[in-house]
């Protein structure tokens, strides 16, 4: 059980055009979803706490207009990086939690490469 | 600011051994505490889950807490190379508002 998936696993796109990550819980309902970022040899760095019917709480530092998110369900969360750019290249992770304080588990992340 | 840290290591242990990992946290009314497992170019795995004083053992893993000395500690016996990773010790409370509070991880090598 607890199974998070990410949609796409890779994508390549070119610089200024937007690209959308859906996350999605399988086996449960996520209240919470998250979404971290990840530099090669870095720390995860979370960007946006993202819960189902209200707007997402980014953390300082990370442009909203830039990272869309939207909770539409209990099950699915997107994140969209808009007017992409090369230094948006990195790793994005989603996680989902069931209930407050209970323990998070992790998409397969998607790998971002902006040319 | 609430904090949480962890060795950045890496921490190299013979294969057979016991790999010790620690973590201090800054906030006392943490609550919830978790080891995490993070191959390279994967994301992290769910190893343990610790939420009260004392030992919590699964398989090959312990997992330690102490709240006095805001101190949790994961324990794997019988090291396997497949265990090198890099291992993510996180915290959350009514505090943070149970947002996870991470550490930067522990790089942990097995050597056969």
């Amino acid at each position: 059980g607890a199974v998070v998936s990410q949609h796409p696993s890779r994508v390549i796109c070119k610089s200024g055009t937007s690209v959308k990550i859906e996350c999605r819980s399988l086996d449960f309902q996520a209240t919470t979803m998250f979404w971290y970022r990840q530099f090669p040899k870095k720390s995860l760095m979370l960007m946006a706490t993202s819960n189902e019917g209200s707007k997402a709480t980014y953390e300082q530092g990370v442009e909203k207009d830039k990272f869309l998110i939207n909770h539409a369900s209990l099950t699915l969360s997107t994140l969209t990086v808009t007017s992409a750019h090369p230094e948006d290249s990195s790793f994005y992770i989603c996680s989902a939690e069931q209930g407050a304080g209970e323990t998070q588990y992790f998409g397969p992340g998607t790998r971002l490469l902006v040319l | 600011q609430k904090e949480v840290e962890q060795n950045s290591g890496p921490l190299s242990v013979p294969e057979g051994a016991i790999a010790s990992l620690n973590c201090t946290y800054s906030d006392r009314v943490s609550q919830s505490f978790f080891w995490y497992r993070q191959y390279s170019g994967k994301s992290p795995e769910l190893i343990m889950s610790i939420y009260s004083n004392g030992d919590k053992e699964d398989g090959r893993f312990t997992a330690q807490l102490n709240k006095a000395s805001q101190y949790v500690s994961l324990l794997i016996r019988d090291s396997q190379p497949s265990d090198s990773a890099t291992y993510l010790c996180a915290v959350n409370g009514v505090d943070s508002n149970y947002q996870l509070i991470w550490g930067a991880g522990t790089k942990l090598i097995i050597k056969p």
